[in-house]
């Protein structure tokens, strides 16, 4: 099975300031058909998750352009710019069957 | 608008069964793919079951194999899934998802499922 490895754990930042999330997968993550599916998530405070990011770097429908997705094979990356209240949460990464233990962002 | 509607949660006893419900609206139920995932407390996310769009092909973790089943009815345009020999490590909040990109693109509310005694 696919294990999926985020870092740090917790994060906290600064309004306006920039952050970096990590996703490592044990397994390459391309797909058979050429394309890589991971994903990312934000769980804001009480909140259903919500699908920020697919295939890797395609922001899903009314997803901010502060932010964006990163990487290729079992390293990922999530960059959030220009940080709101609204963005503080936990974020995930995930590959379908398959989600990263959370990274809870914070302010500072 | 898509909309995601969970039902069916509750306490329950160990080793007891519960069918949880997801009314979906707003899109083309059976084109899609959809999924339940589950949240224990204070845990992170934990994928719990996928069906096809017909409804032909199932897929589940280890830890549930055998004892949850997901279901649909593409004309009620409604997602089930039959929990069977219920654990205390199954208590969790379970949200319905829709599957695409092998993304789940929309969640629902979630529906707290509490297994105890």
């Amino acid at each position: 099975d696919v294990v999926m490895t985020q870092t740090p754990v917790s994060l906290s930042v600064s309004l306006g300031g920039q952050v970096s999330i990590s996703c490592r997968s044990s397994q390459s993550l391309v797909h058979n058909n050429g394309n890589t599916y991971l994903s990312w998530y934000l769980q804001k405070p009480g909140q259903s998750p919500q699908l920020l990011i697919y295939k890797v770097s395609n922001r899903f429908s009314g997803i901010s352009d502060r932010f964006s997705g990163s990487g290729s094979g079992t390293d990922f990356t999530l960059k959030i710019s220009r940080v709101e209240p609204d963005d503080l949460g936990v974020y995930y990464c995930g590959q379908g069957t398959q989600f990263g233990g959370g990274t809870k962002l914070e302010l500072k | 608008e898509v909309q995601l509607v969970e039902s069916g949660g509750g306490l329950v006893q160990p080793g007891r069964s519960l069918k949880l419900s997801c009314a979906a609206s707003g899109f083309t139920f059976s084109n899609y793919y959809m999924a339940w995932v589950r949240q224990a407390p204070k845990k992170g996310l934990e994928w719990v079951a996928t069906i096809s769009t017909s409804g032909s092909r199932t897929y589940y973790p280890d830890s549930v194999k055998g004892r949850f089943t997901i279901s649909r009815d593409n004309a009620k345009s409604s997602l089930y899934l039959q929990m069977n020999s219920l654990k205390s490590e199954d208590t969790a909040t379970y949200y319905c998802a829709r599957h695409d990109y092998y993304s789940e693109d929309y969640w629902g509310q979630g529906v707290m499922v509490t297994v105890s005694s």
